[in-house]
């Protein structure tokens, strides 16, 4: 029972660059998250899945994509990547939204040249 | 959108009770109020959670004012290994906003 899986652990992009974060859980959870967490401050959502088929903008959308694949797996894409979007980036997931657990992914260290 | 406020550092000794506070003044009655830490080079790791009532788990407890206008969080005996950051979070408009403030910087002397 891995939990929440996020793939790369590193990546060093140039601006412009386009990439895809790979997010998988394995707890049959019907909510997933995307968060970024920038030097020193607390995490903001970017995107969230509230059940397979739908996806809603959180906090700070701007420049990401996400597609909710299946049950399990969710994506971010950085269509043009910008300096701006360098930031450790977390993967969650939960039974559902409000009032119950998430759990958090090891996170993926992203950084724009 | 209701927002939390917390102290930004704390320090405990080792083997003390460690009570960290929140306030959410405008806090709403379908928010629930969650505890996460982070560790350092970590995801976020949930802690404890509850709506009106205290609660407790084998991790801490959360006390809730009556008014639910701010909350505390009790780790009963603090570890070295409780030094992290603690997060305060209302989960409001039925998951819509989560917002995670700076949180409270524990740090746990021995």
């Amino acid at each position: 029972n891995a939990g929440v899986t996020q793939t790369p652990k590193f990546q060093v992009l140039k601006t412009g660059q386009s990439m895809t974060l790979q997010c998988a859980q394995d707890m049959n959870h019907n909510s997933m998250y995307w968060y970024r967490q920038d030097p020193g401050m607390g995490l903001r959502l970017i995107y969230y899945s509230a059940s397979e088929g739908t996806t809603d903008k959180g906090e700070v959308p701007n420049g990401y994509n996400v597609s909710r694949l299946n049950k399990r797996e969710f994506s971010l894409r950085l269509e043009s990547a910008a300096p701006s979007q360098t930031s450790v980036y977390f993967c969650a997931s939960s039974k559902r939204l409000a009032g119950t657990e998430q759990f958090f992914g090891p996170g993926t260290r992203l950084t724009v040249l | 959108d209701a927002k939390t406020t917390q102290p930004n550092s704390m320090e405990s000794n080792e083997e003390e009770p460690v009570h960290l506070p929140c306030n959410h003044s405008t806090i709403s009655g379908t928010d629930y109020i969650h505890w996460y830490r982070q560790l350092p080079s970590q995801g976020p790791e949930y802690v404890i959670h509850g709506l009106t009532s205290n609660v407790n788990n084998r991790m801490a407890s959360l006390a809730i004012a009556e008014d639910r206008k701010s909350s505390t969080l009790i780790l009963h005996r603090a570890t070295l290994r409780d030094a992290a950051v603690y997060y305060c979070i209302l989960l409001f408009n039925y998951g819509q906003n989560f917002v995670f403030g700076p949180g409270t910087r524990l740090s746990v002397l021995p």
